[in-house]
């Protein structure tokens, strides 16, 4: 599809477990956003990637979260050895320009992480 | 301190009548940008509207208009003729620092949006 893609939809995890979620921008978009949604709040901001480069990972709530964009497309965020309070959707947006200016991001469906 | 203060978490509205969700922020940056989202239960952000702090009039996309009070720092969205579809969650959010090189979007809470028949 045209618009922005991820992956899994749904993952459950067992506490402690390594879980990988992948993000599909928009072809040709060259920032790229994650954010981490939990029930009943607004996404938070977790990292921001200009082309491969990440140039703000000050949201990623501890050492466990990583992320990476090696060929500045094709985005994973990784946890390890995930935690109950990791259980969110996490969502990942991307935009067409390195300045963000105007309009908007385009967000992707998100991928509702349980962990159990 | 929050930057975006959503106070209502649910509203209700009855079809085809207008409703206001309100939304006030704190900033010191002279250049932002505010939007509204909608979330279905899908989970999907849609993109509305967006005003930017330099902006002279109030944004308006179809259905969608945001009354944009800069003194006040405020940025309601107002629906008009509400339709059954309209029934989501809706966040407020802002990007600080157009000048600048990353863009971090800081969203309120959120208020639920029900509408009735």
């Amino acid at each position: 599809g045209a618009g922005v893609s991820q992956s899994p939809r749904y993952k459950v995890a067992k506490r402690g477990q390594d879980v990988a979620l992948r993000c599909d921008p928009i072809s040709g978009h060259v920032s790229l956003f994650w954010y981490q949604q939990a029930l009943g709040q607004g996404p938070e901001f977790l990292t921001y990637f200009q082309n491969e480069a990440q140039l703000d990972k000050s949201g990623l709530p501890s050492d466990r979260f990583f992320a990476e964009r090696p060929e500045g497309s094709v985005s994973t965020l990784k946890i390890q050895r995930t935690q109950q309070e990791d259980s969110a959707v996490y969502l990942c947006a991307s935009s067409p320009k390195g300045r963000v200016s105007g309009n908007t991001i385009y967000f992707g469906e998100g991928s509702w992480l349980t962990v159990v | 301190a929050q930057k975006i203060t959503q106070t209502q978490p649910g509203m209700f509205v009855q079809e085809k009548e207008a409703v206001t969700l309100d939304c006030t922020y704190d900033t010191s940056d002279p250049s932002y940008g505010l939007f509204w989202y909608k979330q279905p239960s899908s989970g999907e952000m849609i993109f509305l509207i967006y005003q930017g702090s330099y902006d002279q009039q109030n944004a308006t996309e179809g259905r969608y208009s945001l009354n944009f009070q800069k003194a006040r720092k405020s940025a309601n969205l107002v629906i008009s003729a509400s339709q059954l579809g309209d029934s989501a969650m809706y966040f407020c959010a802002m990007r600080e620092g157009d000048t600048s090189g990353t863009y971090k979007y800081i969203f309120g809470t959120g208020t639920r949006l029900k509408v009735l028949a």
